[in-house]
C-alpha cells in the first residue's frame, strides 16, 4: 500500500541551525511533491511545491530537495528562528486532484 | 482574493447526534474541494473530495458523507456520531482542472463527541 513517512516525531534545534526534514515515500509515483506548515490549531499553510523533475527550489531561508529514485524528499531551514517552531507536513500528488499527507514533523527551535 | 470559510470552530456533540459542518470558498470558480480529518499529533487523512457539483469521492469508510450541492459549498454530515468520530476536521481547496497547484485549508473545526 502507499504509505508516506516523515522520518521523526519531533526535532529540536538550536537558534541559527539549520533543520532538516525528511519524507519518504513507498509504492508511489507522485508527480510532485508539497511542504506545509502547521501551527496548533490552525490549518496547514502551503510552503513549497517541488515536481517531479525538479532536483531542487528555494524560497527565501527555505529549500527543498526530491529525488524520485530515493524516494525522499528533504526540507531544509537555515538560519533558523524560534518563530520558525511548527508541525511541517510534507504532501504528495499523484494526479492534480490527489494530495495525501504525512504524519508531519514537529519542530522545536530552541533560543 | 480567494478566501475559505469553515464553521463552526469548535463543536462538542453527544454520541448519536447529527454533525453538519460547512464550509464555503470565495473568489474561485470550479474549485476541487476536500475534507480531511486530523487524529491529536497525527496527519491529515482524507475523508472525500469533489471535483463539481454533486460530485463526491469517499476515500474511507465510515459513518460520514458529504456534499456539494453548490460550486462554492462543501458540506460534511453524519445522522449519528461516534466517539472515534471526534478531531480536527479540516477543509481545504485547490484549482481545478489539470493544474498542480497548492492547497488552502480553513481554520479547522475541533469536534468532540461524548
Amino acid at each position: 500500500s502507499q504509505k508516506i513517512e516523515q522520518n521523526s516525531e519531533a526535532l529540536n534545534i538550536q537558534e541559527g541551525k539549520t533543520a532538516t526534514l525528511t519524507c519518504n515515500y513507498t509504492n508511489y509515483s507522485p508527480a510532485y511533491l508539497q511542504w506545509y506548515r502547521q501551527d496548533p490549531g490552525r490549518g496547514p499553510v502551503f510552503l513549497l511545491l517541488i515536481r517531479e523533475n525538479e532536483k531542487e527550489k528555494r524560497k527565501e531561508r527555505l529549500k527543498v530537495t526530491f529525488d524520485t529514485t530515493l524516494k525522499q524528499s528533504l526540507f531544509h531551514i537555515t538560519a533558523s528562528q524560534p518563530a520558525d517552531s511548527a508541525t511541517y507536513l510534507c504532501a504528495l500528488s499523484g494526479s492534480a486532484r490527489q494530495l495525501t499527507f504525512g504524519s508531519g514533523t514537529q519542530l522545536t527551535v530552541l533560543p | 482574493s480567494q478566501t475559505i470559510h469553515q464553521w463552526p470552530a469548535t463543536l462538542v456533540q453527544p454520541v448519536g447526534s447529527p454533525l453538519s459542518l460547512e464550509c464555503t470558498v470565495e473568489g474561485t470558480s470550479n474549485p476541487n474541494l476536500y475534507w480531511y480529518r486530523q487524529a491529536a499529533g497525527r496527519g491529515l487523512q482524507l475523508l472525500f473530495y469533489s471535483v463539481g457539483i454533486g460530485q463526491i469521492s469517499s476515500e474511507v469508510p465510515q459513518n460520514l458523507s458529504a456534499s456539494r450541492p453548490q460550486d462554492r459549498q462543501f458540506i460534511l454530515s453524519s445522522k449519528k456520531l461516534l466517539l472515534s468520530d471526534s478531531g480536527f476536521y479540516l477543509c481545504a481547496w485547490k484549482s481545478g482542472g489539470g493544474a498542480y497547484t497548492e492547497a488552502f485549508f480553513g481554520q479547522g473545526t475541533r469536534l468532540t463527541v461524548v
